[in-house]
């Protein structure tokens, strides 16, 4: 069964920070990676995929395999990254199989 | 380009009740997906339809169902209402698979 964990519930920061939010993730296949996030009021969005290998906001994410990882970074907080962040997977390789499956999520704050 | 509309809003409905949750995805998108939100489980997949079909289904009852037309639009349906089921009903639609799923604002159901 695949799985996500998101091992902090709250992380805090303070502005110009780093940041990291960690994943781990459980799966027998090779999954498709996605970081996204849901802002005070408004709707759940993607922040970014693993497969486009792209920087979205200044937030980066790399999958390590071998330590079945996909964890959330960036070098500098702004305070307009508090938002609740979610890791999720889905079955790779295009397949029909799709089905997102989200971790609980961790809530940033980043203090001025 | 129009967003994922989902209507209602809010419903509060009565144990033993049945509910009708309405989707209309963004204009073009064929896969439409609905996850339950609760603040114990978090995010779970629910189901997942793509021109009419379903082809993925979560862990969830019997009493949870759902339907795609051919416009694309979905509804999902739960029958025989708990108290547990009192959650945030989100749908997704995605123009292909896994690329990117766009989020509604979701329908927040109240079982009393």
């Amino acid at each position: 069964a695949q799985r996500v964990t998101q091992p902090e519930k709250l992380l805090s920061v303070f502005k110009g920070a780093p940041v990291e939010l960690k994943c781990n993730y459980s799966y027998s296949g090779s999954p498709e990676l996605f970081w996204y996030v849901q802002y005070s009021r408004q709707r759940l969005q993607l922040l970014l995929r693993h497969i486009s290998r792209e920087s979205i906001k200044g937030f980066t994410a790399d999958l390590n395999k071998g330590e079945t990882s996909f964890h959330l970074k960036k070098p500098f907080a702004q305070e307009e990254d508090s938002a609740m962040y979610y890791c999720a997977l889905t079955e790779g390789g295009g397949g029909s199989n799709y089905k997102l499956t989200f971790g609980k999520g961790t809530l940033l704050t980043v203090n001025p | 380009k129009a967003g994922v509309t989902q209507t209602p809003r809010y419903l509060i409905k009565t144990r033993g009740q049945q509910v009708t949750l309405s989707c209309s995805p963004i204009s073009g998108h064929r896969s439409v997906s609905w996850y339950q939100q609760t603040p114990g489980q978090g995010l779970q997949f629910l189901f997942e339809y793509f021109s009419e079909t379903q082809r993925n289904k979560g862990n969830f009852p019997g009493r949870f169902s759902g339907r795609q037309f051919s416009n694309s639009r979905s509804e999902m349906n739960v029958s025989t209402l708990e108290l547990g089921d009192s959650a945030l009903y989100l749908c997704a639609s995605s123009p292909l698979s896994y690329l990117e799923a766009f989020f509604g604002q979701g329908t927040r159901l109240t079982v009393v």
